[in-house]
């Protein structure tokens, strides 16, 4: 049982747009930022997002972040095949002292 | 080019130690802090442990206190996960990644290394 809860998968057309959502706590979203991973299969898992919306350099602007209260999202327009892969949301949780992940989600791109 | 590289990965019996390193190049080791994070077989992400980039400060994760130790050794551009009492769930992928500025600011990871703990 993560911290953070985020859909099991989605799914979308190549073209389309996707969100994924990752739901906390004050404690962890309400209050510190939040990073998000993609792991394509097979790979160690990469930056795609960090302080809730920066991209670093070399991620297309096709992915963005946001977070609201308690709550973070994932975008993902003009979704390609090779946007196949595991999401990870991430973020540090005051309560725990402790770095929490969500449970991931597996994007496929029909 | 930055990178990490985890090795002391293998199959170790429950109960027994492991240590695992993670060699970094290309930039500065003493201004930036390390994580580990693990991957069980077919499951989400887990963190273990984090190091501050002046070996300061760590922090674990509830399932590896007391058992794991990490440490930063900037003379060699390496820090250790020294793992011990090991037991089945350790069973894993260990990532090593670097922190710049925030915590979750992981922009590099290492391609990992397996540790399997089986009788």
């Amino acid at each position: 049982q993560s911290v953070l809860t985020q859909p099991p998968s989605v799914s979308a057309a190549p073209g389309q747009k996707v969100t994924i959502s990752c739901s906390g706590s004050s404690s962890n979203i309400g209050n510190n930022y939040v990073s998000w991973f993609q792991q394509l299969p097979g790979t160690a898992p990469t930056l795609l997002i960090y302080e809730n919306n920066k991209r670093p350099s070399g991620i297309p602007d096709r992915f963005s972040g946001s977070k609201s209260g308690t709550s973070a999202t994932l975008g993902i327009t003009g979704l390609q095949t090779g946007d196949e892969a595991d999401y990870y949301c991430g973020t540090w949780d005051s309560s725990l002292s402790a770095v929490v992940f969500g449970g991931g989600t597996k994007l496929t791109v029909l | 080019q930055v990178q990490l590289v985890e090795s002391g990965g293998g199959v170790v019996q429950p109960g027994r130690s492991l240590r695992l390193s993670c060699a970094a190049s290309g930039y500065t080791f003493s201004r930036h802090g390390i994580q580990w994070v693990r991957q069980a077989p077919g499951k989400g992400l887990e963190w273990v442990a984090i190091v501050w980039y002046d070996g300061s400060k760590t922090y674990y994760g509830d399932s590896v206190k007391g058992r794991f130790t990490v440490s930063k050794d900037n003379s060699k551009n390496t820090v250790y996960l020294q793992m011990d009492s090991l037991r089945a769930e350790d069973t894993a992928v260990y990532y090593c990644t670097r922190i710049f500025g925030e915590l979750l600011n992981l922009d590099y990871w290492g391609q990992g290394t397996l540790v399997t703990v089986s009788s």
